[in-house]
């Protein structure tokens, strides 16, 4: 597997199921990021981890709960999810944080989530 | 707060044809990227094409250019020579160089290339 792999693709889920995203990045990046795409509006940022440490929380619900232990892996665990929160996850990372030396995020192909 | 708008949902072209997508920000920070992405039915988004603010050439990638215009706070782009591979949803976004890592997404133009 090379880049950025999610799992899994496409997920259903009722609004009392725990359930979890995975994300893997095989680029040997430090920096990780969750978005969430939905129909009607802009793609958001979420969460942002720089060596594993959680640098930005964009106000995002509780019920959505990420988990970073190490540099390749990215987990979003979810719990009691409202049927507004069906949308498209993507995962992404890249090398560092951006600064003055641009750091490209790779993406990857998201996680189809529908709740029921 | 950092905002990105495109006001065009939806384009449609013949292949072959030059298509200009618009795109325009606004933000409170001196120093930025500014980006073009591009997003396949196959859902995975791509990077296109990235300006630095601080630049005044207007950056280029193969057939992809963009007319970056700071004081209007526009950033334009343009396709040549559009292939049907082109067909994909396409972003604006903007990123600050210091600070908060958010990248900020335009709501996206769906872009068909038809042949």
């Amino acid at each position: 597997e090379t880049g950025v792999t999610q799992t899994p693709r496409h997920l259903v889920m009722g609004m009392t199921n725990k359930k979890s995203l995975k994300c893997e990045q095989h680029l040997g990046h430090n920096a990780m990021y969750w978005y969430k795409q939905s129909a009607k509006k802009p793609l958001e940022l979420m969460f942002v981890y720089n060596f594993k440490e959680q640098t930005e929380n964009n106000s995002v619900p509780s019920r959505f709960s990420p988990e970073c232990p190490n540099s390749s892996h990215l987990f979003l665990h979810l719990h009691t999810l409202q049927p507004e929160d069906s949308a498209l996850y993507l995962c992404a990372s890249s090398p560092t944080l951006a600064g003055a030396v641009y750091n490209e995020q790779f993406f990857g192909p998201g996680t189809r989530l529908t709740v029921l | 707060a950092q905002t990105v708008t495109q006001s065009q949902p939806e384009m449609s072209v013949q292949e072959a044809e030059t298509v200009t997508l618009s795109c325009t920000y606004d933000t409170s920070e001196s120093n930025y990227y500014l980006f073009w992405y591009k997003q396949p039915p196959s859902r995975q988004m791509i990077l296109v094409i990235r300006q630095e603010a601080y630049k005044q050439q207007n950056a280029t990638e193969n057939r992809f250019s963009v007319n970056f215009q700071k004081a209007a706070k526009s950033f334009s782009l343009k396709i040549s020579d559009s292939q049907l591979g082109d067909t994909a949803m396409y972003f604006c976004a903007s990123l600050p160089m210091t600070g908060a890592q958010k990248l900020v997404f335009g709501q996206g133009t769906r872009l068909t290339i038809n042949p």
